[in-house]
């Protein structure tokens, strides 16, 4: 099983509507989650951190994590064009020399239709 | 400015030459990493350093190298680069707690894209 996995898309869904993106973990003691945007050539920028079982608003992005089934996704509502991007999953690793270290998913490339 | 740079942002070299690339943060964190990024595989971790006396090996350290000159800067090279080793490099950094909560964000540099004909 792979540590965090992602479906890797393409997504693709028309403006306006709701993305969802999904990301399983399998570190059972991992404590801190992310969903990091990455436009194509351009690093890897944050846009939602979620540490406690449940959901968590920012604007037009909801984080939902679920630690008893070890599943963490993301929202976008009203989803633009500016969207458009690959968004990554990361968990951090909760045991081990590298406690710490953040393991990431390979993505889920998200498209927006006008 | 920015709080992780990378220089160079782009480079183009030749099979067997030496490379160094250069990281430097101003967010004070202890704790420093050396990405690549190639498409499909996503980004694969080649060099962490927890601080300046502790430096591990990722996933892909071969070929690589890391030196941690201060907290502030972590410079990867490349001994003698090959064609293989093409791709999108990041630096990035981290501030761990061992007591309490950490969140072990990590905030990346702007990249650099290495070619190696």
């Amino acid at each position: 099983q792979k540590e965090v996995e992602q479906n890797s898309g393409p997504l693709s869904v028309p403006e306006g509507a709701i993305a969802s993106l999904n990301c399983t973990y399998s570190d059972r003691v991992s404590q801190s989650f992310f969903w990091y945007r990455q436009y194509s050539g351009k690093s890897p920028e944050l846009i939602m951190s979620i540490y406690s079982n449940g959901d968590k608003e920012d604007g037009r992005f909801t984080a939902q994590l679920n630690k008893a089934s070890q599943y963490v996704s993301l929202l976008i509502r009203d989803s633009q064009p500016s969207d458009s991007a690959t968004y990554l999953c990361a968990v951090n690793r909760g045991y081990g020399g590298s406690q710490g270290n953040l393991i990431f998913g390979k993505g889920t490339k998200l498209s927006v239709k006008p | 400015d920015a709080d992780v740079t990378q220089t160079p942002r782009n480079r183009i070299t030749k099979t067997g030459k030496r490379i160094m690339l250069e990281c430097s943060q101003t967010k004070g964190h202890d704790r420093m990493y050396w990405y690549r990024q190639d498409p499909g595989l996503g980004l694969r971790l080649i060099y962490y350093s927890f601080d300046v006396k502790d430096i591990n090996k990722g996933e892909i350290s071969d070929g690589y190298s890391v030196s941690r000159q201060a907290q502030a800067k972590f410079s990867l090279s490349l001994e003698s680069a090959i064609p293989n080793q093409t791709a999108l490099y990041f630096c990035a950094t981290s501030d761990h707690k061992t007591s309490g909560t950490s969140t072990d964000t990590q905030y990346f540099g702007p990249g650099t894209r290495l070619t190696v004909l």
